[in-house]
């Protein structure tokens, strides 16, 4: 149990366009969902927080007029990158989180971005 | 905030080696502690976890215990296996469910 898909895998797209990529718990509510940047070889860079129906709450120096952020139900968020340049090409990862799971989420297998 | 210090790679062995990982954190409170693995090509997957001080976690033959007193969780394997070639993240979880990664062990298992 507790899986999370994310879909597309890898997107290419043109600079100025906008892309969006699709969470979903596939067999659990996500209680919250949580939208994740990776750039090569390094951490995972944690972008905003959402809870199902409320606005996401970004971390500090992350545009959320550029990454925008919809959590629709409790098992699907998505994340739009507006007017995509290719400074945010990246690997982005979604993971989702459920009551009683202590703290442990619950990651989705990323979707690579490529600008260009 | 939350951070987290990991033994930086990039860590190679040979097939049956022993496995240490270091790994401390700083944290408010009394934070979950989690090892992820991020295999080649795939999604980052739970490792092990401890929830309390002095807790062990285990799975795969890996082994790490919530060290409150040193505020450490190394993660230790007796005998590591090519298969376990990957990078390993500690993680601190806070009460509101966020995550604070490690920046990554590059872990190469040569046969």
């Amino acid at each position: 149990g507790a899986v999370v898909s994310q879909h597309p895998s890898w997107v290419i797209c043109k600079s100025g366009t906008s892309v969006k990529i699709e969470c979903r718990s596939l067999d659990f509510q996500a209680t919250t969902m949580f939208w994740y940047r990776q750039f090569p070889k390094q951490s995972l860079m944690l972008m905003a927080t959402s809870n199902e129906g409320s606005k996401a709450t970004y971390e500090q120096g992350v545009e959320k007029d550029k990454f925008l952020i919809n959590h629709a139900s409790l098992t699907l968020s998505t994340l739009t990158v507006t007017s995509a340049h290719p400074e945010d090409s990246s690997f982005y990862i979604c993971s989702a989180s459920r009551t009683g799971a202590q703290g442990e989420q619950f990651f989705g297998p990323g979707t690579r971005l490529t600008v260009l | 905030g939350d951070s987290v210090t990991q033994m930086e790679g990039p860590v190679t062995l040979s097939e049956e080696a022993f496995l240490t990982i270091n790994c401390t954190y700083t944290a408010t409170g009394y934070p979950s502690l989690f090892w992820y693995v991020q295999y080649p090509g795939e999604g980052l997957q739970l490792l092990l976890k401890a929830t309390k001080a002095d807790d062990k976690g285990s799975n795969k033959g890996f082994e790490a215990t919530y060290r409150k007193e040193t505020t450490s969780f190394h993660l230790e394997k007796g005998s590591v296996q090519v298969s376990d070639s990957a990078v390993y993240f500690c993680v601190t979880g806070g009460s509101n469910y966020k995550l604070t990664f490690g920046k990554g062990t590059l872990l190469t298992v040569n046969p």
